[in-house]
């Protein structure tokens, strides 16, 4: 499994965007990149996932470059809800997905 | 959807005792996972099942824990005999088992061993 590597923890305020940036130089040809949000006291919650170029949902947008080896989650206008731990994979989606540490986003008023 | 359901919430136990952790999937997802998440060691994957079958079991720490999915609808994990370092959160997670399917975890099992 590919290794992730994020910052540790990001600061930001209401409304402002936010981007967080996770490198995966070991990505394999069949390997997604997914997502995830978590709260204190909750399980994981799946944001995102891509292959390549930009997805967009509801709730965030992931830009991967041509060469896959890094992604950017970006959180337009944050509010203080989106405070929470942000979690970057790398794998094979169906099966075993391994989490790093993951990026604690503090979102101030 | 009532999505991943687990129980208990939060369970305290004395050391040496056995503790057993319950899940059950999303209906219709075929695949199963049970994570443990500790300050020092963040999330870690313990078991995998597919099909009901287990696929990977490389992360159970020890012969202590043990798991099962005797149907597509339940799974346990079991420790026995109990330590106060088994002392986390248990996540079960469970997907489609497809290529591109994402993990819904529940809202996890808080374990105390003292």
């Amino acid at each position: 499994l590919a290794k992730t590597t994020q910052p540790i923890s990001m600061d930001s305020y209401e409304g402002q965007e936010v981007n967080i940036t996770c490198s995966h130089n070991n990505i394999a040809t069949n390997d997604y990149i997914t997502w995830y949000q978590q709260f204190p006291s909750q399980g994981p919650r799946f944001i995102i996932q891509g292959y390549k170029t930009k997805v967009t949902n509801e709730v965030a947008s992931l830009f991967i470059p041509a060469d896959r080896k890094s992604s950017t989650l970006s959180l337009p206008r944050v509010s203080l809800s989106d405070t929470a731990v942000y979690y970057c994979l790398v794998g094979r989606l169906g099966g075993a997905l391994t989490f790093g540490s993951g990026t604690r986003l503090q979102v101030q008023p | 959807d009532a999505g991943v359901i687990q129980s208990p919430r939060h369970e305290v136990t004395e050391m040496g005792q056995e503790v057993t952790l319950r899940c059950k999937p999303i209906s219709g997802h075929n695949s199963l996972f049970w994570y443990r998440q500790t300050m020092m060691r963040g999330l870690e994957l313990l078991i995998y099942f597919n099909n009901n079958v287990p696929i990977d079991d490389s992360g159970m720490p020890e012969d202590r824990f043990s798991a099962k999915m005797p149907n597509a609808s339940f799974s346990t994990l079991k420790i026995q005999p109990s330590e106060p370092r088994d002392s986390a959160v248990y996540f079960c997670a469970s997907s489609l088992g497809r290529f591109n399917s994402p993990l819904h975890f529940g809202n996890g099992t808080r374990l105390t061993v003292t």
